[in-house]
């Protein structure tokens, strides 16, 4: 059970959109419509920010957008602003019980 | 209010053994996964394993399988992950989290506040 493999950072300048990959394999995100994303600040907890591949929590940002193609997921950031800086990270369901994360990305704001 | 909490920061030696809980309140513990992640410092997210409080069934992560023990007791509505004896390997950040929903396989929205473990001599 092999991490799922994001770059390890991005960036980008206020307001513009950038776009984070995920690819896994044919027995994670090739295989389930479990694949959600999260976003980590220094020394906080994990926050929820995609869930089933497209659909944002309540209170999350439609600047934040997902998708997914065969073995990769992919999260959209668009109108990039300061507080988006940070760490994400993506995960998807193996099937029995268990899950894989992503090593995570982190994200600049120029 | 839905939410978790875990126990506080622990500095252990190694070879000790030691038992960190997460305790959930505002819904129906029994009904709802409670998984278990490690954050090394300055590392991403590793998810170790899940238990169901309802009939204790678990789940680990092959890299974890044999290293931590996951129990529940819902009669307190209280997670336990649980070593041993200690390495200085362990020393990391735990966090325990709940899914949106009682599905397998649903994402984790609800996360505790995390539990600090130092191990060294």
């Amino acid at each position: 059970q092999s991490a799922l493999t994001q770059p390890a950072s991005v960036s980008g300048s206020p307001g513009q959109s950038i776009t984070i990959s995920c690819t896994g394999t044919s027995s994670d995100v090739g295989n389930y419509d479990y694949v959600s994303w999260y976003q980590q600040h220094p020394g906080k907890a994990p926050q929820l920010m995609i869930y089933d591949v497209t659909k944002r929590p309540s209170g999350v940002s439609n600047r934040f957008s997902a998708s997914k193609s065969g073995n990769t997921a992919s999260l959209t950031i668009s109108g990039l602003q300061a507080e988006d800086e940070g760490d994400y990270y993506c995960s998807s369901y193996t099937g029995s019980s268990t899950w894989v994360f992503g090593g995570g990305t982190k994200l600049t704001v120029l | 209010e839905v939410q978790l909490v875990q126990s506080g920061a622990e500095v252990k030696k190694p070879g000790e053994s030691l038992s960190i809980s997460c305790k959930g309140s505002g819904y129906s513990f029994s009904n709802y996964w409670i998984g278990w992640v490690r954050q090394m410092p300055g590392k991403g997210l590793e998810w170790m394993g899940i238990i169901y409080p309802g009939d204790s069934d678990t789940s680990y992560s092959p890299s974890f399988e044999g290293q931590v023990t996951i129990s529940a007791d819902k009669s307190i509505g209280t997670a336990y992950l649980q070593w041993s004896s200690l390495k200085a390997s362990d020393t990391a950040m735990y966090y325990c989290a709940r899914p949106r929903i009682p599905v397998a396989g649903d994402a984790f929205d609800i996360w505790g506040q995390g539990t600090r473990v130092t191990v060294s001599s």
